[in-house]
Formats: C-alpha cells, sequence, structure tokens
C-alpha cells in the first residue's frame, strides 16, 4: 500500500535550518510528483510547491521563494524540504502529499502525517 | 485570479443534504478536488475531476461543476463526517496549485 512517512517534529530558534523529510512506499517514486503544503496553527491549507521526482526540477509557489528548497534522494525514495533562516512564522505543520495530475484536474491522493515544525527562542 | 473562495462555516442537521461550495476564475477550465480534514489529521481526498471518488470513500460524497464554482455534496451527513472541507485546483495558468480557505462543518 502506498504510504508517505514523515519524519518527526522539530523545535528551533529564530535563524536556524531544518530539514523535513517524506519517506514514500508502495508506489514507483519517480511516477508521482510531490507536493509540500502548509498549515499554520489554526489556519487552512497552503500549497508550498512541487518537485518533479524524474527530473528534480522543483517549482515554487509565490511567498516560498529563497528561503525554502525541495530536493530528492531517489535512491531512498525520499523527499526533503528544507527551510533556512528560520521566522516564528514558519510554525506549522508541513505536509507532503503525492500528486496525480491529468488532463483537467490535479488531486493529492496520499499524503504524509504532517511534520510540525516549532520556531522559538 | 488564482484564488479559490469558500464559505467559512456551513451547518447540516444529522441526516439531511448539505452543499459546500468553491469559487474561482481557473474552475473555469479545471475541475476541483476535495479533501476532508478532521482535527489533529492529515487531509484525505474525497472528491475529485468530474465527480470521482476514491476507494473507501462513502458514496454520499458528490460532486459537481458549473462556471467558476465547484460543488461538494453530502447526503444524508452522518456525525463523522463533521470536519474541515477543502478544495483545490490549479491556478488559472495551468502551472500552479491553489487551496480554498476551507469550509467548517458542523453536524448537529
Amino acid at each position: 500500500q502506498v504510504q508517505l512517512v514523515q519524519s518527526g517534529s522539530e523545535l528551533k530558534k529564530p535563524g536556524a535550518s531544518v530539514k523535513v523529510s517524506c519517506k514514500a512506499s508502495g508506489y514507483t517514486f519517480t511516477s508521482y510528483a510531490m507536493n509540500w503544503v502548509r498549515q499554520a496553527p489554526g489556519q487552512g491549507l497552503e500549497w508550498m510547491g512541487w518537485i518533479n521526482t524524474n527530473t528534480g526540477n522543483p517549482t515554487y509557489a509565490q511567498g516560498f521563494t529563497g528561503r525554502f528548497v525541495f530536493s530528492l534522494d531517489t535512491s531512498v525514495s525520499t523527499a526533503y524540504l528544507q527551510i533556512s533562516s528560520l521566522k516564528a512564522e514558519d510554525t506549522a505543520v508541513y505536509y507532503c502529499a503525492r500528486a496525480v495530475c491529468t488532463n483537467g484536474v490535479c488531486r493529492f491522493d496520499y499524503w504524509g502525517q504532517g511534520t510540525l515544525v516549532t520556531v522559538s527562542s | 485570479s488564482s484564488e479559490l473562495t469558500q464559505d467559512p462555516a456551513v451547518s447540516v442537521a444529522l441526516g439531511q443534504t448539505v452543499r459546500i461550495t468553491c469559487q474561482g476564475d481557473s474552475l473555469r477550465s479545471y475541475y476541483a478536488s476535495w479533501y476532508q480534514q478532521k482535527p489533529g489529521q492529515a487531509p484525505v481526498l474525497v472528491i475529485y475531476g468530474k465527480n470521482n471518488r476514491p476507494s473507501g470513500i462513502p458514496d454520499r460524497f458528490s460532486g459537481s461543476s458549473s462556471g467558476n464554482t465547484a460543488s461538494l455534496t453530502i447526503t444524508g451527513a452522518q456525525a463523522e463526517d463533521e470536519a474541515d472541507y477543502y478544495c483545490n485546483s490549479r491556478d488559472s495558468s495551468g502551472n500552479l496549485v491553489v487551496f480554498g480557505g476551507g469550509t467548517k462543518l458542523t453536524v448537529l
């Protein structure tokens, strides 16, 4: 069965960096794009962008350029989200989600369990 | 516009039918997908495309679309349907993805 398993919660100080992992299993990793979604406390879902798992080419949503980096290690079917120069407002749950995009629709059919990143001094 | 607009909150009596809507220009070109999120849990895909349900999603969930509006309908709402519901779609350019702000569904 398809599973996306994310790394555990992180507590970081402002200015530090964090790297969240998302390990996929149960399917061919390079056949589906991987997306990242942020959910701040008490807020809605916010699409951060996606990475082409074939080419490694990332696409970032507005507001997620510069400090946010998507990467892959296809040898272990894992996607990564790195956030640098952390700020308090980066405190959120970060989800990875597999995407299936066909003609007129792009659906996120499997999600990781989420990783809580807390930024506090 | 690349935004999707949802009503913040909707309520329904147990066993009744409720429609949750999502509006945006991109919906004239692309179908929406719908996700259910319960507190402390990851979102779950419930409807995608014209009206497709993933395996395991009850058939009381259905989707439709007209013009710039996509709708998620729950026919015979159950207590376990109380959750936040989000729509998403490609944006107008087709290159990016956008989420609606979410609708909190209360089952009375």
